[in-house]
């Protein structure tokens, strides 16, 4: 168990629908990451949270967005949901995040199915 | 372009015998390098990591990885596999002098027959 938490465990969905996804970092780290998980993509970095402010973005389309709130979770919005966004969402967290190869725990991942 | 490549998508190895999984990255300076392990229906577990020092680092469930920096590769290796080790395996980088987002490979899937 890796101390970050992560829910729901699947989601199922139809196309156009908007989803959010939740993500608790183990206790005292900072920044929170959101990553992506498809056959055809593979495990894509999709964005960095550090302390409630974005640190660092990746291949995250602008239908999706994210935020940290003050008690350090963070959520993860899907929207206007397409069957390509049908994928594993892996959330994240380490100490500080500071491009300093901080290591990153990862959460269980939430199943997303787009019908 | 700045890439990590797992060479093998698939690989199968008879219990007990010895494993070596290949990482190549591409990048300027040496990156920061991982082996995440993910077994199924699980998320990412890691077994071991390269900052400096060292090329030849200690994992967890008996893994170990070292560093070349002259092939710009970080393969993990295990004396004797176990039907447990069984997994998706996981190579990652974080570039130096940048943000800490992790860069993966496509992974290579480990069979273990009895």
């Amino acid at each position: 168990d890796s101390g970050v938490t992560q829910t729901p465990k699947h989601l199922i969905t139809a196309t156009g629908q908007r989803v959010t996804l939740r993500c608790s970092p183990r206790s005292g780290d900072l920044s929170v990451y959101w990553y992506q998980q498809s056959l055809d993509q593979g495990l894509q970095f999709l964005i960095q949270y550090y302390n409630g402010e974005e640190r660092a973005k990746g291949n995250i389309l602008e239908r999706f967005s994210a935020q940290q709130f003050p008690d350090l979770h963070s959520e993860l919005n899907l929207s206007s949901l397409e069957l390509g966004d049908s994928a594993l969402y892996f959330c994240a967290s380490s100490l500080d995040g500071a491009g300093n190869g901080d290591t990153q725990y990862f959460g269980p991942g939430t199943r997303l199915t787009v019908l | 372009a700045q890439s990590v490549t797992q060479p093998d998508i698939h690989i199968t190895v008879s219990e007990g015998a010895s494993l070596e999984l290949r990482c190549n990255y591409s990048y300027g300076a040496t990156p920061y390098l991982f082996w995440y392990v993910q077994s199924p229906g699980q998320g990412l577990q890691l077994l071991l990591k390269y900052f400096s020092g060292d090329t030849l680092v200690q994992g967890i469930k008996g893994f170990e990885a070292e560093f070349k920096r002259s092939q710009s590769s970080f393969n993990l290796r295990k004396p004797s596999v176990h039907w447990s080790d069984a997994a998706e395996y996981f190579c990652a980088v974080v570039p130096s002098g940048g943000y800490n987002k992790l860069i993966f490979g496509a992974g290579t899937r480990l069979a273990v027959h009895p």
